[in-house]
Protein backbone atom coordinates (compact mmCIF):
# COMPACT_ATOMS: atom_id res chain seq x y z
CA UNK A 1 0.00 0.00 0.00
CA UNK A 2 0.77 3.70 -0.12
CA UNK A 3 3.21 4.88 2.19
CA UNK A 4 4.70 8.08 2.90
CA UNK A 5 7.92 8.49 5.61
CA UNK A 6 8.76 11.54 7.01
CA UNK A 7 12.07 12.68 8.34
CA UNK A 8 13.31 13.35 10.81
CA UNK A 9 10.96 12.12 13.39
CA UNK A 10 12.00 14.76 15.99
CA UNK A 11 13.86 18.01 15.51
CA UNK A 12 15.20 20.08 18.24
CA UNK A 13 15.87 23.90 17.10
CA UNK A 14 17.44 27.14 18.88
CA UNK A 15 15.05 29.47 18.58
CA UNK A 16 16.04 31.94 15.83
CA UNK A 17 18.01 29.23 13.29
CA UNK A 18 16.16 27.58 10.05
CA UNK A 19 15.06 23.91 10.03
CA UNK A 20 14.10 21.60 6.72
CA UNK A 21 11.52 18.60 7.44
CA UNK A 22 11.15 15.84 4.69
CA UNK A 23 8.27 14.30 3.28
CA UNK A 24 8.37 11.31 0.95
CA UNK A 25 5.47 8.82 -0.64
CA UNK A 26 6.28 5.26 -2.05
CA UNK A 27 4.03 6.25 -4.84
CA UNK A 28 3.09 9.34 -7.28
CA UNK A 29 1.11 11.80 -5.37
CA UNK A 30 -1.80 14.04 -6.94
CA UNK A 31 -0.91 16.19 -4.01
CA UNK A 32 0.25 16.91 -0.45
CA UNK A 33 -1.15 18.69 1.94
CA UNK A 34 0.90 19.94 5.06
CA UNK A 35 -0.31 20.30 8.85
CA UNK A 36 0.19 21.40 11.97
CA UNK A 37 -1.03 19.75 15.76
CA UNK A 38 0.04 21.78 18.14
CA UNK A 39 1.45 19.36 21.24
CA UNK A 40 -2.39 18.67 22.81
CA UNK A 41 -4.17 19.84 19.84
CA UNK A 42 -5.85 18.97 16.74
CA UNK A 43 -4.25 19.09 13.63
CA UNK A 44 -4.94 22.01 11.57
CA UNK A 45 -4.32 22.42 7.52
CA UNK A 46 -1.82 24.56 6.71
CA UNK A 47 -1.43 24.50 2.75
CA UNK A 48 -1.86 22.28 -0.27
CA UNK A 49 0.53 21.46 -3.48
CA UNK A 50 -0.40 20.26 -6.42
CA UNK A 51 2.07 20.91 -9.01
CA UNK A 52 4.70 19.40 -9.76
CA UNK A 53 7.76 21.64 -8.35
CA UNK A 54 5.50 23.77 -6.82
CA UNK A 55 6.65 26.13 -4.53
CA UNK A 56 4.24 28.30 -1.59
CA UNK A 57 5.50 30.53 0.75
CA UNK A 58 3.57 31.53 4.18
CA UNK A 59 5.16 33.89 6.11
CA UNK A 60 8.33 32.18 7.52
CA UNK A 61 7.05 28.81 5.87
CA UNK A 62 8.44 27.30 2.26
CA UNK A 63 6.91 24.19 0.78
CA UNK A 64 7.91 22.93 -2.20
CA UNK A 65 6.68 19.60 -3.71
CA UNK A 66 8.91 17.49 -5.68
CA UNK A 67 9.07 17.39 -9.58
CA UNK A 68 8.14 13.68 -9.89
CA UNK A 69 5.33 14.24 -7.18
CA UNK A 70 6.86 12.11 -4.25
CA UNK A 71 8.57 13.90 -2.23
CA UNK A 72 7.70 17.67 -0.46
CA UNK A 73 9.42 19.84 1.97
CA UNK A 74 9.02 22.46 4.80
CA UNK A 75 11.28 24.75 5.64
CA UNK A 76 10.78 27.19 8.59
CA UNK A 77 13.22 30.07 8.51
CA UNK A 78 13.99 32.43 12.26
CA UNK A 79 12.41 29.62 14.19
CA UNK A 80 9.78 31.16 16.98
CA UNK A 81 8.44 29.02 20.21
CA UNK A 82 4.94 29.64 18.46
CA UNK A 83 6.45 27.05 16.02
CA UNK A 84 5.95 24.19 18.41
CA UNK A 85 4.20 21.38 17.68
CA UNK A 86 4.16 17.85 15.14
CA UNK A 87 3.92 18.91 11.13
CA UNK A 88 2.51 16.37 9.32
CA UNK A 89 2.71 15.74 5.54
CA UNK A 90 -0.47 14.18 3.72
CA UNK A 91 -1.22 13.24 0.59
CA UNK A 92 -3.74 11.24 -1.92
CA UNK A 93 -2.73 8.74 -4.40
CA UNK A 94 -3.54 9.77 -8.26
CA UNK A 95 -7.67 9.39 -8.37
CA UNK A 96 -7.54 8.07 -5.16
CA UNK A 97 -9.60 8.69 -2.04
CA UNK A 98 -7.81 7.99 1.10
CA UNK A 99 -5.77 10.44 2.68
CA UNK A 100 -2.23 8.79 3.44
CA UNK A 101 -0.38 10.63 6.51
CA UNK A 102 3.28 10.92 7.21
CA UNK A 103 4.66 10.06 10.59
CA UNK A 104 4.86 13.80 11.19
CA UNK A 105 7.97 15.89 12.70
CA UNK A 106 7.83 16.90 16.23
CA UNK A 107 9.58 20.43 16.31
CA UNK A 108 10.61 21.15 19.94
CA UNK A 109 12.25 24.91 20.12
CA UNK A 110 14.99 25.91 22.63
CA UNK A 111 14.68 29.61 23.80
CA UNK B 1 -20.51 26.59 12.28
CA UNK B 2 -19.49 24.50 15.34
CA UNK B 3 -17.48 22.74 12.14
CA UNK B 4 -16.38 19.37 13.59
CA UNK B 5 -17.37 18.05 17.33
CA UNK B 6 -16.96 14.67 18.49
CA UNK B 7 -17.89 13.01 21.85
CA UNK B 8 -17.27 11.90 24.37
CA UNK B 9 -13.82 13.89 24.91
CA UNK B 10 -12.31 11.01 27.03
CA UNK B 11 -13.55 7.57 27.72
CA UNK B 12 -12.39 4.56 29.77
CA UNK B 13 -13.20 1.53 28.37
CA UNK B 14 -13.00 -2.38 29.62
CA UNK B 15 -11.69 -5.17 27.33
CA UNK B 16 -15.37 -6.76 25.30
CA UNK B 17 -17.25 -3.54 25.79
CA UNK B 18 -18.87 -1.94 22.48
CA UNK B 19 -19.10 1.92 22.11
CA UNK B 20 -19.45 4.97 19.61
CA UNK B 21 -17.57 7.67 19.03
CA UNK B 22 -19.83 10.31 17.61
CA UNK B 23 -19.08 12.88 14.71
CA UNK B 24 -20.78 15.64 13.51
CA UNK B 25 -20.21 18.53 11.07
CA UNK B 26 -22.61 21.38 10.21
CA UNK B 27 -20.12 23.06 7.33
CA UNK B 28 -22.39 20.03 4.52
CA UNK B 29 -19.19 18.32 3.82
CA UNK B 30 -19.74 15.11 1.68
CA UNK B 31 -16.26 13.59 2.73
CA UNK B 32 -15.74 12.85 6.45
CA UNK B 33 -13.12 10.48 7.84
CA UNK B 34 -11.99 8.67 11.09
CA UNK B 35 -7.90 8.63 11.78
CA UNK B 36 -6.69 6.92 15.03
CA UNK B 37 -3.08 8.56 16.35
CA UNK B 38 -1.03 6.72 18.38
CA UNK B 39 2.81 8.40 19.28
CA UNK B 40 5.03 7.80 16.49
CA UNK B 41 2.65 6.76 14.18
CA UNK B 42 1.00 9.76 12.58
CA UNK B 43 -2.74 9.48 11.83
CA UNK B 44 -3.99 6.21 10.48
CA UNK B 45 -7.39 5.97 8.49
CA UNK B 46 -10.24 4.11 9.68
CA UNK B 47 -13.00 4.61 7.77
CA UNK B 48 -13.82 6.97 5.36
CA UNK B 49 -17.49 8.40 3.23
CA UNK B 50 -17.50 10.34 -0.10
CA UNK B 51 -21.26 10.79 0.93
CA UNK B 52 -24.21 9.73 2.51
CA UNK B 53 -24.89 6.08 2.54
CA UNK B 54 -21.21 5.30 1.06
CA UNK B 55 -18.26 3.78 3.22
CA UNK B 56 -15.00 2.29 2.89
CA UNK B 57 -12.01 1.29 4.68
CA UNK B 58 -9.31 2.73 5.16
CA UNK B 59 -5.63 0.96 6.72
CA UNK B 60 -6.52 0.15 9.62
CA UNK B 61 -10.55 -0.75 9.99
CA UNK B 62 -10.74 -4.16 11.50
CA UNK B 63 -12.52 -4.14 14.57
CA UNK B 64 -14.38 -0.61 13.51
CA UNK B 65 -17.78 -0.33 12.10
CA UNK B 66 -19.03 3.21 10.68
CA UNK B 67 -22.37 4.43 8.94
CA UNK B 68 -22.96 7.24 7.19
CA UNK B 69 -26.97 7.79 7.45
CA UNK B 70 -27.11 11.64 6.97
CA UNK B 71 -24.20 14.33 5.72
CA UNK B 72 -23.70 15.31 9.35
CA UNK B 73 -23.16 12.41 11.06
CA UNK B 74 -20.35 10.13 10.90
CA UNK B 75 -20.00 7.62 13.83
CA UNK B 76 -17.47 4.86 14.91
CA UNK B 77 -18.35 2.03 16.42
CA UNK B 78 -16.03 -0.41 18.28
CA UNK B 79 -17.29 -3.43 18.66
CA UNK B 80 -15.35 -4.89 21.72
CA UNK B 81 -13.23 -2.89 22.86
CA UNK B 82 -9.44 -4.38 22.64
CA UNK B 83 -5.84 -2.49 24.72
CA UNK B 84 -4.58 -2.36 21.06
CA UNK B 85 -7.76 0.12 20.43
CA UNK B 86 -6.16 2.68 22.95
CA UNK B 87 -5.60 5.53 21.11
CA UNK B 88 -6.76 9.30 20.31
CA UNK B 89 -9.19 9.42 17.69
CA UNK B 90 -9.95 12.13 15.49
CA UNK B 91 -12.81 12.65 12.56
CA UNK B 92 -12.37 14.90 10.06
CA UNK B 93 -14.40 15.78 7.05
CA UNK B 94 -14.04 18.13 3.90
CA UNK B 95 -15.81 19.20 0.52
CA UNK B 96 -15.51 17.01 -2.19
CA UNK B 97 -14.99 18.64 -5.42
CA UNK B 98 -14.86 16.07 -7.93
CA UNK B 99 -10.83 15.64 -9.17
CA UNK B 100 -9.97 18.53 -6.66
CA UNK B 101 -8.50 17.35 -3.30
CA UNK B 102 -9.74 19.83 0.20
CA UNK B 103 -8.50 20.54 3.38
CA UNK B 104 -9.28 18.58 6.07
CA UNK B 105 -11.41 20.09 8.75
CA UNK B 106 -10.35 18.01 11.97
CA UNK B 107 -12.73 17.64 15.11
CA UNK B 108 -11.07 18.53 18.80
CA UNK B 109 -10.48 14.22 19.31
CA UNK B 110 -11.26 11.46 21.54
CA UNK B 111 -9.06 9.65 23.77
CA UNK B 112 -9.86 6.14 24.55
CA UNK B 113 -8.62 4.03 26.72
CA UNK B 114 -9.22 0.56 26.81
CA UNK B 115 -8.31 -1.57 30.04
Amino acid sequence: GQQVMQIPQYQHVQEGEDFTTYCNSSTTLSNIQWYKQRPGGHPVFLIQLVKSGEVKKQKRLTFQFGEAKKNSSLHITATQTTDVGTYFCAGHRVAGNKLTFGGGTRVLVKP
Amino acid sequence: NAGVTQTPKFQVLKTGQSMTLQCAQDMNHEYMSWYRQDPGMGLRLIHYSVGAGITDQGEVPNGYNVSRSTTEDFPLRLLSAAPSQTSVYFCASSRNSGTAYNEQFFGPGTRLTVL
